[in-house]
């Protein structure tokens, strides 16, 4: 069975940091782009980030470059998101989603999610 | 920055066509997705490359896109598909999501 699985998430105070973790499972992850998502409770979707199979040339929304990193380990089918210099507005719930293989960046798996909560 | 406007709510009957529309600027120029969440739940993809509908979603879904607008309409709606409607596309290397709209079936 195709899955991802987020973890990581919690309670941190303003300024301080988390690290999001994803596996992945039933799917070669090695193959696939990988992005995070997020949704503040009653809200929409929003995209948050991107990295390619191979890892390099990644790319972020404006309202968290310079303080979020993604980054993955093939190795251990697990995608990460480290966040640093959290803000209140960065409390969400974090989805990990697969992009589909045919080039037009629809998200085809997606997990059940990990909530942040920046609050002091 | 590029914005995809979606109506808030729709409202349909069972048994009736629902259509949720998302605008852009040359909309009709992109790829555009479609996705399902319902209530504490995580996004479905229903629609991808504008009408194509993934392997378990029902034939009621479709999609099409054309100038400014797209638009996912779901004929014979029924209670099941009430649910939070999201379209997406990208620009450049990100990915830009509509606002939602939520479908009520009355």
């Amino acid at each position: 069975e195709v899955q991802l699985m987020e973890s990581g998430g919690g309670l941190v105070q303003p300024g301080g940091s988390l690290r999001l973790s994803c596996a992945a499972s039933g799917f070669t992850f090695s193959s696939s782009w990988m992005h995070w998502v997020r949704q503040t409770p009653g809200k929409g979707l929003v995209w948050v980030s991107r990295i390619p199979s191979h890892g390099s040339s990644t790319t972020y929304a404006d309202s968290v470059k310079g303080r979020f990193t993604i980054s993955r380990d093939n190795g251990k089918n697990t995608l990460y998101l480290q966040m640093n210099s959290l803000r209140a507005e960065d409390t969400a719930v974090y989805y990990c989603a697969r992009e589909g293989n045919r080039g037009t960046m629809e998200m085809d798996v997606w997990g059940k999610g990990t909530t942040v909560n920046v609050s002091s | 920055s590029y914005e995809l406007p979606q109506p808030p709510s729709v409202s349909v009957s069972p048994g009736q066509t629902a259509s949720i529309t998302c605008s852009g600027d040359k909309l009709g120029d992109k790829y555009v997705c479609w996705y399902q969440q319902k209530p504490g739940q995580s996004p479905v993809l229903v629609i991808y490359q504008d009408t194509k509908r993934p392997s378990g979603i029902p034939e009621r879904f479709s999609g099409s896109n054309s100038g400014n607008t797209a638009t996912l309409t779901i004929s014979g709606t029924q209670a099941m598909d009430e649910a939070d409607y999201y379209c997406q596309t990208w620009v450049g290397s990100t990915a830009v999501f509509g606002g939602g709209t939520k479908l009520t079936v009355l």
